[in-house]
């Protein structure tokens, strides 16, 4: 079954660092881009990054730039992403894609089911 | 930045065709992905590169994009249709990927 499930997400204090993760299973995870889309309770879809099959490629939202960092470990069929400089801004539901292409061109075809990060004092 | 402007909400009883807009600059030019998001799940990419539907989408959906508007079309509307759909594309001017607002179908 192709499936990609999402952790470590949790309560962190605004200004703090965490680090979400995704263990994609069930498909050849080398093959694939990788992004990662937010949205906040009740709100809508908003992409934050994405990573090219071979992190030749890596692009990010303008609101996480320079705060928040990509990547992928092949091997290991992780994708990850390092969130610092937090703000209560960042609190969302936080989606683990795969995209259609290995180079992030197609669309979004395989979703994990989240991990919620909330950053509150 | 590019902005992608969906209705926030279209209404459609069953048996009918629901038909959702994506407003953008020149969108006919980009590729479309439409997404299908029931409430408390992730979303299911539904329609892609405008037209194309994934394995195991029902022929029920359909895509087209031309000029400054891509739709979503859904075919004799049932109960579990109701749920936001998303349009979206890959912005190569800005190298971003853009999300419209979503639109509410709601099954009266």
């Amino acid at each position: 079954e192709v499936q990609l499930v999402e952790s470590g997400g949790g309560l962190v204090q605004p200004g703090r660092s965490l680090r979400v993760s995704c263990a994609a299973s069930g498909f050849a995870f080398e093959q694939y881009a990788m992004h990662w889309v937010r949205q906040v309770p009740g709100k809508g879809l908003e992409w934050v990054a994405s990573v090219s099959w071979n992190s030749a490629t890596i692009l990010y939202a303008d609101s996480v730039k320079g705060r928040f960092t990509i990547s992928r470990d092949n091997a290991n069929r992780s994708l990850f992403m390092e969130m610092e400089s937090l703000r209560e801004g960042d609190t969302a539901l936080y989606y683990c894609a795969r995209d259609e292409s290995g180079t992030a061109t197609g669309g979004m075809d395989v979703w994990g089911q989240g991990t919620t990060v909330t950053v509150a004092s | 930045s590019y902005v992608l402007a969906q209705p926030p909400s279209v209404s459609v009883a069953p048996g009918k065709t629901a038909r959702v807009s994506c407003g953008g600059d020149n969108i006919g030019s980009k590729s479309v992905h439409w997404y299908q998001q029931r409430p408390g799940q992730a979303p299911v990419l539904i329609i892609s590169h405008d037209t194309a539907r994934p394995s195991g989408i029902p022929e029920r959906f359909s895509g087209s994009n031309s000029g400054n508007t891509a739709t979503l079309t859904i075919n004799r509307v049932e109960a579990g249709d109701e749920a936001d759909y998303y349009c979206q594309v890959w912005n190569s001017n800005n190298f971003d990927y853009v999300f419209g607002a979503g639109t509410k179908v709601t099954v009266l």
